[in-house]
């Protein structure tokens, strides 16, 4: 079964210092993959996303990802991390033979950054 | 201003009682599918559509029913509510191929008693 992991439900981390959001998956192929940040009561908004190329994708609001293949990762990253980045972020990724477009999202990490 | 147009974004309703979500996208997309948000879950497609009149189930289409008549709007039915349907609904849209990110709207605060 196609599957996406997150697994840290939270992640705490002091403003200014960098941080890790992990995401593993399981889907056959070479995925697209994504990242969305949801604040509170708002819609997923998206963030970057991996479709081929350099493992290293910069993203809105200065975060930036990593993809490794052979770990079949894609954790995100940000050098120095903001109070205003506290959120809940996911992991999706879409198999590029699947015509549905479908996004198989992760469980969620809730970002708290504290000053 | 390109959005997903959810409404109502709060409701409360009792079993049984027909209801609909209705969702709007004003960015011309092919693609419109409706996701529910469950704690510890994360976001599991219900339905989706890939274009006027294409309609498909998703991973969790039980109890839920869509319809697409028109590009813009793709409305959520559910035809006789239960409490396991309360949760969070998001609807979103994105352009034709894969690879492109998904436009979401601001959520559907369900809660079915």
């Amino acid at each position: 079964a196609q599957s996406v992991a997150q697994p840290e439900d939270q992640v705490n981390v002091a403003e200014g210092n960098p941080l890790t959001v992990k995401c593993t998956y399981s889907v056959s192929g070479n995925p697209y993959l994504f990242w969305y940040v949801q604040y509170p009561n708002r819609g997923l908004q998206f963030l970057l996303k991996y479709i081929t190329g350099d493992n290293l994708v910069k993203g809105s609001y200065g975060f930036e990802a990593e993809f490794n293949k052979s770990q079949t990762s894609f954790h995100l990253k940000k050098p120095s991390a903001l109070v205003s980045d506290s959120a809940l972020y996911f992991c999706a990724v879409s198999p590029r033979m699947d015509s549905s477009y479908k996004l198989i999202f992760g469980s969620g990490t809730r970002l708290l950054v504290r000053p | 201003e390109a959005q997903v147009t959810q409404n109502p974004r709060y409701l409360i309703t009792v079993t049984g009682k027909k209801l609909t979500v209705t969702c709007s996208q004003n960015m011309n997309h092919e693609y419109m599918s409706w996701y529910r948000q469950d704690p510890g879950l994360g976001l599991r497609q219900i339905y989706y559509s890939m274009n006027v009149e294409v309609t498909d189930k998703g991973d969790v289409p039980e109890g839920y029913k869509v319809s697409r008549k028109e590009k813009r709007n793709f409305p959520l039915i559910l035809e006789s509510p239960s409490p396991n349907q309360t949760s969070l609904y998001f609807c979103a849209s994105s352009s034709r191929g894969t690879g492109r990110e998904a436009f979401f709207g601001q959520g559907t605060r369900l809660t079915v008693v």
